[in-house]
């Protein structure tokens, strides 16, 4: 699995988008980047997945980087219920040992 | 988080009392990984287990623990003589099993105290 580097911490204004920075500068070819959160307690929500296009689903975007070095977790209209602690991992699927590092907390603020 | 049960969800245990921690995958998912996390501190992967095998068991503690998933019924994790350190929240994920972009889907954890 690639290593992967976030922030510690963010704060977001409720309403404005929450982008949240992931580097995983050793990424293989053959890996995809997910993105998990956990809120307090509770057991990790899956997101959203990519490989190399930017991606969309109900709940986020996901932007990386041509180069594959990074990428971007979006929540566009970021609400209370998004405060929690998000990881970015880096996984070729499901075969695979997956590592969570300590991940972003992101705090929502009213 | 539908669909992945594990239970029980608050366990209780004396030190030197056995835990036994259970999960039972989404309908259709023949994979299980289990999780530990301690206060504070992310995931660290435990063991990935196909049914009636072991596939990685090296995140496991040499002694005590072990883990199993049988042909029928959920996927066992089993901790012997326990001790305080062992106080923690256990989490599983099940997926089904094909390779490239599949999925993990989490249960709601059990959170093990040994007093």
């Amino acid at each position: 699995d690639a290593k992967t580097t976030q922030p510690t911490s963010m704060d977001c204004a409720e309403g404005r988008a929450a982008n949240l920075p992931c580097n995983h500068s050793t990424i293989s070819g053959n890996e995809y980047v997910y993105w998990y959160r956990q809120i307090h307690s509770q057991g990790p929500q899956y997101i959203i997945h990519g490989l190399k296009n930017n991606e969309t689903n109900e709940m986020a975007s996901l932007i990386i980087t041509e180069d594959r070095k990074s990428s971007t977790l979006i929540l566009p209209h970021a609400t209370l219920r998004d405060t929690a602690v998000y990881y970015c991992i880096g996984t070729s699927g499901g075969y695979q040992k997956v590592t969570f590092g300590i991940g972003t907390k992101l705090q929502v603020i009213p | 988080n539908a669909g992945v049960m594990q239970n029980p969800r608050h366990l209780v245990r004396r030190r030197g009392q056995e835990a036994r921690l259970r999960c039972s995958p989404m309908k259709g998912h023949s994979h299980v990984y289990w999780y530990r996390q301690l206060p504070e501190e992310g995931l660290k992967f435990m063991v990935y287990l196909q049914k009636e095998n072991i596939i990685d068991e090296s995140g496991m503690p040499k002694e005590r623990f072990s883990a199993e998933f049988p042909k029928e019924g959920p996927s066992i994790l089993r901790i012997q003589q326990v001790v305080r350190g062992d106080s923690a929240a256990y989490f599983c994920a099940s997926l089904k099993g094909q390779g490239l972009q599949d999925t993990q889907y989490f249960g709601p954890g059990t959170r093990l105290t040994v007093l």
